[in-house]
């Protein structure tokens, strides 16, 4: 059974650098395919997608966002690791990690985090 | 990026009765590699996005088979045969055949 969950900060405040933890596990990010993806969610909002780590470290992320994110993967610990820099009140959103990979679709999703950005 | 329109954005629809979601791309969805990531989640309130149907047409494990996918190049389709109240929530299309992945703005789905 795979199953993903969020951890990180609820409340940040601008300017501030965000750090968010994916904890996995039924699968693994060393095998070959696999890759963990980031996406959010502002309130009553529609999905974005953030980025996204494979197995092999190929790493991939949104254009509009590359500036200020990184995706690390620690495939001892079965976590993946998004930072994103210099937040803004526009990026409250729920973030959310799923499964993924070189199949190019989301097939498990955690449950998501809220981080509100506010001072 | 490709952009992603749904039609409609909501839809009330009777219980038993068909329902249709169109998705439409600014730009041809298939790849290089012959495949066509088209794929459709469903978010039902409260909860986070549930995938449905990937490459245009194939149901994910567990999902009911009165979902179905259709469509080629930039014009897709999920129906939904007979509307139960748990298929009630937000609908979205979403490409990955180039980055970045995008969304549709999302469907939603109620009872009347």
């Amino acid at each position: 059974q795979i199953t993903l969950k969020e951890s990180g900060p609820t409340l940040v405040k601008p300017t501030q650098t965000l750090t968010l933890t994916c904890t996995f596990s039924g699968f693994s990010l060393s095998t070959s395919g696999v890759g963990v993806g980031w996406i959010r969610q502002p309130p009553g909002k529609a999905l974005e997608w953030l980025a996204l780590i494979y197995w092999d470290d190929d790493k991939r992320y949104s254009p509009s966002l590359k500036s200020r994110l990184t995706i690390t993967k620690d495939t001892s610990k079965n976590q993946v690791v998004l930072t994103m820099t210099n937040m803004d009140p526009v990026d409250t959103a729920t973030y959310y990690c799923a499964h993924g990979g070189i199949r190019r679709d989301f097939q498990h999703w955690g449950q998501g985090t809220l981080v509100t950005v506010s001072s | 990026d490709i952009v992603m329109t749904q039609t409609p954005l909501s839809s009330p629809v009777t219980l038993g009765q068909p329902a249709s979601i169109s998705c439409r791309s600014s730009q041809s969805l298939v790849h290089s590699d012959g495949n066509t990531y088209l794929s459709w989640l469903q978010q039902r309130p409260g909860q986070p996005p549930r995938l449905l149907i990937y490459k245009i047409s194939n149901r994910f494990s567990g999902v009911p088979d009165r979902f179905s996918g259709s469509g080629a190049g930039t014009d897709f389709t999920l129906k939904i045969s007979r509307v139960e109240a748990e298929d009630v929530g937000v609908y979205y299309c979403m490409q990955a055949t180039r980055n970045p992945y995008t969304f549709g703005q999302g469907t939603k789905l109620e009872i009347k």
